[in-house]
């Protein structure tokens, strides 16, 4: 079963430009996760989708991200424009509907390799 | 809210050697705790939860991790590491509940590195 997969997995651009990020959930998970990882820092919550759906999004910085979740299967993640301080890896994870079997209902989340933004 | 804090950046030991990782956590209210692992140029893998019941927990790789609630610790431990452990480990927590542990609240990562 192929597991959750982001793209790109490296993007460097400038300031001012736009990027989007893409993730792939495992199929069949409805929950998809974007968390943030800056400077080293700790790994930052962003958004929640349950399908196509935001469940939450308290963690989105501000009106340059947006977040979408086409049809409950994969997501974006653009970013216009970029800013200096937007650099950092964006990871991506995906869980089970809440009800099913063993650890998804305790909320294992399963975690892509992230994609890093660099912003020059 | 909750926080995490893991209180060394950076663990060096030698192969064989055991080690523990710290993390203590605040909350107001019960949580859901985590340790996950990211090898390099790979994912977040989660090593091991606890959620309730026992307070020492066995995880993946020879892992365990003792929950201590009043000390609101949570700290992770191997009796003899080995150098494929080399890693950057992650202690999380949740609020969990009804809508299950989802939303995770990270610490600053602990970067181990297995001396041979």
């Amino acid at each position: 079963e192929a597991g959750v997969t982001q793209f790109p997995s490296h993007s460097v651009i400038e300031k001012g430009q736009t990027v989007t990020l893409r993730c792939d959930p495992i199929s069949g998970h409805d929950n998809l996760y974007w968390y943030r990882r800056v400077m080293g820092k700790e790994i930052k919550f962003l958004l929640h989708f349950v399908k196509e759906s935001k469940q939450d999004e308290s963690g989105m910085p501000n009106n340059r991200f947006l977040a979408e979740r086409t049809g409950g299967t994969y997501s974006t993640l653009k970013v216009q424009p970029a800013e200096l301080e937007d650099s950092g890896v964006y990871f991506c994870a995906s869980s089970q509907p809440l009800g099913g079997q063993g650890l998804s209902e305790t909320g294992e989340l399963f975690f892509g390799e992230g994609s890093r933004l660099t912003v020059l | 809210a909750q926080s995490v804090t893991q209180l060394d950046s950076q663990v060096p030991v030698f192969e064989e050697a055991p080690v523990e990782l710290r993390c203590n956590y605040s909350s107001s209210v019960s949580v859901y705790l985590f340790w996950y692992v990211q090898y390099p140029n790979q994912g977040l893998q989660l090593l091991l939860k606890y959620l309730s019941g026992s307070t020492l927990v066995k995880g993946i790789n020879g892992f365990e991790a003792e929950f201590n609630k009043s000390q609101t610790s949570f700290h992770l431990r191997k009796p003899s590491v080995h150098i494929s452990d080399t890693a950057e480990y992650f202690c999380a927590v949740s609020l969990g509940g009804f809508q299950g542990a989802q939303k995770l609240v990270f610490g600053q990562g602990t970067r181990l590195t297995i001396n041979p």
